[in-house]
């Protein structure tokens, strides 16, 4: 069974630009996080999709954004990218049965704004 | 709020030594507390998990995590470490809120073996 893909890899954009990144869960994965890793920060967790849905929602501001498609792929968006925005951008899926299961993640995309 | 704490920045341990790499919890109610380990320009991996039962858990590439509930711990485990075992090591736990997902990780612990 295939793993969480993730793409772009790697992306460079400058301030003031948006990004799209897109994650493919792991096949009859129907919830999608997203989460934000920066040296300074540390993981952040952005959101999560479930069939559709944004479920759960992390600290950020309303520039980082996302959606779920029937296919349960997901895509995230960041308007107006700032310099700050620089960042490993990881997906990871689960299997719907139990809250508690493990997640996988992808591996990433890095995203760096110039 | 879920959260844990990973006391140390960075764990040396010289290969072959047993190792252990910290981590604090405070959640309300039942805890469910996972491990994750990020080598090198990858995404993260799954070591283990605790959700309920015995307190000594077992999980990938010989790890495993003991779990004390008087001392709010689960600290990861290896009776001997390899050089490959280098890498940064995650704490994480469930964001409180029902039927949503999400992880609170901790800071992360670089875990350093010297040959």
């Amino acid at each position: 069974k295939a793993g969480v893909t993730q793409t772009p890899r790697y992306l460079i954009k400058t301030r003031g630009q948006q990004v799209t990144l897109s994650c493919s869960p792991i096949s009859g994965h129907r919830s999608v996080s997203w989460y934000q890793q920066t040296p300074g920060q540390g993981l952040q967790f952005l959101f999560e999709y479930f069939s559709e849905t944004q479920r759960n929602k992390g600290n950020f501001p309303g520039r980082f954004s996302g959606r779920q498609f029937s296919n349960s792929r997901s895509e995230m968006n960041v308007s107006t990218l700032e310099l700050g925005d620089s960042a490993l951008y990881l997906c990871a899926s689960r299997h719907p049965q139990g809250k508690n299961n493990e997640q996988f993640f992808g591996p990433g995309t890095r995203l760096t704004v110039l | 709020a879920q959260s844990v704490a990973q006391p140390e920045d960075q764990v040396n341990v010289a290969e072959g030594n047993p190792l252990t790499v910290k981590c604090t919890y405070s959640v309300s109610g039942n805890p469910y507390l996972f491990w994750y380990v990020q080598y090198p320009n990858r995404g993260l991996q799954f070591l283990l998990k605790y959700i309920t039962g015995d307190n000594l858990v077992k999980g990938s590439y010989g790890f495993e995590a003991e779990f004390n509930k008087s001392q709010t711990s689960f600290h990861l485990k290896k009776p001997s470490a390899l050089v490959s075992d280098s890498a940064l090591y995650f704490c994480a736990v469930p964001q409180a809120g029902g039927g949503a997902d999400g992880l609170t990780f901790g800071k992360g612990t670089h875990l350093i073996i010297q040959p």
